[in-house]
Order: C-alpha cells, then sequence, then structure tokens
C-alpha cells in the first residue's frame, strides 16, 4: 500500500522555465512533508518542507505548495536550473503515538533534468 | 554536506555473510533512521532509534538489528546475507521525534552493500 505517490518518474524542463513536481498522499494522519533532492551515489539532501498547518512555504527558488482536501503536494522550482537535475522525493510524516516516534513515508520519486 | 557520516562507503561481501554498517548522526541530534534503497526502489524505513532507545521499526527483517550506543552513534547489523540484500543503506539523523515537533531527517551518503 503506497501511502505517498509520485506519479511521474521523469519531468524534463528547459532553463529558466518552472518546474513542477507532484505528490499524492493517502493517510489523513500525516501532517508534515518534505521534499527531498537526490544525487546519484549520493544520499538524500533536505529541500523544504510544509506542516499541514499551512499551504504554501517558500525557498527561494522553490515553493512548496500543500491541498489537504486533495491530499496533494507539489514542488515548484523557478527558475530551473542544470544544476537542479536530479531525483527529487516527497515524503510525509506523521506521529505514531503506540510506538512515541515520527516516521517518513517516501515516494518513489521523480527524475528532473533541466535542459540547457 | 549534512553533517552525517557513514562508514564505509562501499562494502562488497559473500552470501551468509555477516556486515556491520556505521552510522555517526549530527551533533546535537538524538534520533538515528535507517533506510534501505534497493535498485530501482524508494527508500524504505528499517528502524529508528531515539537516545539509545528503539522507537520505531518498520520493513526491517528479523536477520538485521541495529543498535544505538551511549555516544549516539548507530550501528546497523546484516547476517546471513542474501543477495537480495544488495542495495543501498542510508541513515538519517534528527533532533527529536515527538508529538508536536516536526523533525526534518538529515541523511548520510550511504553505504552501497553488494552481495555476491
Amino acid at each position: 500500500d503506497q501511502q505517498v505517490k509520485q506519479n511521474s518518474p521523469s519531468l524534463s524542463v528547459q532553463e529558466g522555465r518552472i518546474s513542477i513536481l507532484n505528490c499524492d498522499y493517502t493517510n489523513s494522519m500525516f501532517d508534515y512533508f518534505l521534499w527531498y533532492k537526490k544525487y546519484p551515489a549520493e544520499g538524500p539532501t533536505f529541500l523544504i518542507s510544509i506542516s499541514s498547518i499551512k499551504d504554501k512555504n517558500e525557498d527561494g527558488r522553490f515553493t512548496v505548495f500543500l491541498n489537504k482536501s486533495a491530499k496533494h503536494l507539489s514542488l515548484h522550482i523557478v527558475p530551473s536550473q542544470p544544476g537542479d537535475s536530479a531525483v527529487y522525493f516527497c515524503a510525509a510524516s506523521f506521529f505514531i503515538s503506540s510506538g512515541s516516534a515520527r516516521q517518513l513515508t517516501f515516494g518513489s520519486g521523480t527524475q528532473l533534468t533541466v535542459l540547457p | 554536506d549534512s553533517g552525517v557520516t557513514q562508514t564505509p562507503k562501499h562494502l562488497i561481501t559473500a552470501t551468509g555473510q555477516r556486515v556491520t554498517l556505521r552510522c555517526s548522526p549530527r551533533s546535537g541530534d538524538l534520533s538515528v533512521y535507517w533506510y534501505q534503497q534497493s535498485l530501482d526502489q524508494g527508500l524504505q524505513f528499517l528502524i529508528q532509534y531515539y537516545n539509545g532507545e528503539e522507537r520505531a521499526k518498520g520493513n526491517i527483517l528479523e536477520r538485521f538489528s541495529a543498535q544505538q550506543f551511549p555516544d549516539l552513534h548507530s550501528e546497523l547489523n546484516l547476517s546471513s546475507l542474501e543477495l537480495g540484500d544488495s542495495a543501498l543503506y542510508f541513515c538519517a539523523s534528527s533532533v527529536d521525534w515527538r508529538a508536536g515537533s516536526q523533525d526534518t531527517q538529515y541523511f548520510g551518503p550511504g553505504t552501497r552493500l553488494t552481495v555476491l
């Protein structure tokens, strides 16, 4: 049961344009959402996050939008740069009271290619 | 550089063997998480420790175990290795895990395990 889904395995965008990466989730208990970027042979790098009490969070070229009613979040990168080419993972977290822990659930990732 | 270190970077071993992967969290982080990324798979949560105590278990096989030491470094032990255990193993750390805290996990560079 995939609780966090990234339905687009790949996305190509021209340099300078907007990149929009999408993520859907099914578990309404998720209350914190994150985006990570990953280069080959490296660990995921944290990019930006959003709490479920917000619908938008911005950090430089990166903006994350959360639509709780649709259980959908998206990452916008403007303007896109060739160095942004990487795999982007969406992740969601909730507090597991029975185990007293928070646990991240990751999507399968989207390969973004920014063409010069 | 996330501040999370993992050793070794690469590990090649044979089926049936046992290996130990090591992780040092970021300074000040009390929580350590282990993840597995197999070929063409997303990141699968294995186990979480907080200040030396196990907090949550994910899809961790019984042949795998972990611990977190008083100095907060963690080790993941994989035994009776099978070909299918070949994967990237990532460690992540965060400051806290409790309800109300929306913790960001920071990932290490990973250990690539190859079982021949």
